[in-house]
């Protein structure tokens, strides 16, 4: 069955901290993707990965950086946490169908809520 | 600018009756078009697909319509059951990153 893993479902950090969100996935999955959730704001991608060492910024990349160094394991980085960072940050997974097309279809983790005090 | 809206941020419907939720979307280069379902505190799941080539694709309970005129597309649920009380996420794309709707939260009554 296809896993897309969340180190840690629940974290309370101080402004100020760094953060280290890690996902690991186990479908050997080329793409890789991060995104927070806010209510009434929908999924808002952050950053993602096509490959090894690459990465592309998503919409509202300020204030996080990532890093690629395997193939299954993208993690995210809150250099220093301020408050407007409390959030759902979800990690998910893709790759090409058997024809070689976009599917659109992504793996999720079960999220990691973060809250920043 | 929103490319994929969903204008219902909730939607309330009795057990056992059709949940309509509806999609637009701006971009015509869009060519596959996504409906994932997310309870509190899991990610999201994919639920169902269409390309754009269809206009309709079923399955179960669970059927999404296209209209590539109107740039609209909708998912049907029959009947409806508790359990699928959740967070609907439209989503739609031409490349291997695909643009979310901001949701709508259906709840079903019992």
């Amino acid at each position: 069955d296809v896993k897309v893993t969340q180190s840690s479902r629940y974290l309370v950090k101080r402004t100020g901290e760094k953060v280290f969100l890690e996902c690991v996935q186990d479908m050997d999955h080329e793409n890789m993707f991060w995104y927070r959730q806010d209510p009434g704001l929908g999924l808002r991608l952050i950053y993602f990965s096509y490959d090894v060492k690459m990465k592309e910024k998503g919409d509202i990349p300020e204030g996080y950086s990532v890093s690629r160094e395997k193939k299954e394991r993208f993690s995210l980085i809150l250099e220093s946490a301020s408050t407007n960072q409390t959030s759902m940050y979800l990690c998910a997974s893709s790759s090409p169908g058997t024809s070689g097309k976009n599917t659109g279809e992504l793996f999720f983790g079960e999220g990691s809520r973060l809250t920043v005090l | 600018d929103q490319q994929v809206k969903q204008n219902s941020p909730s939607l309330s419907v009795q057990e056992g009756r059709i949940s309509i939720l509806n999609c637009d979307y701006t971009n015509s280069m869009f060519d596959y078009f996504l409906w994932y379902k997310k309870y509190p505190a899991e990610g999201p799941t994919f639920l169902i697909s269409i390309s754009s080539i269809k206009d309709k694709n079923e399955d179960g309970r669970f059927t999404v319509f296209l209209n590539k005129s109107a740039k609209h597309l909708s998912l049907h649920i029959v009947p409806s059951q508790p359990g699928d009380s959740a967070v609907y996420f439209c989503a739609a794309g031409g490349s291997y990153i695909p643009t979310f709707g901001r949701g709508t939260s259906l709840i079903v009554h019992p």
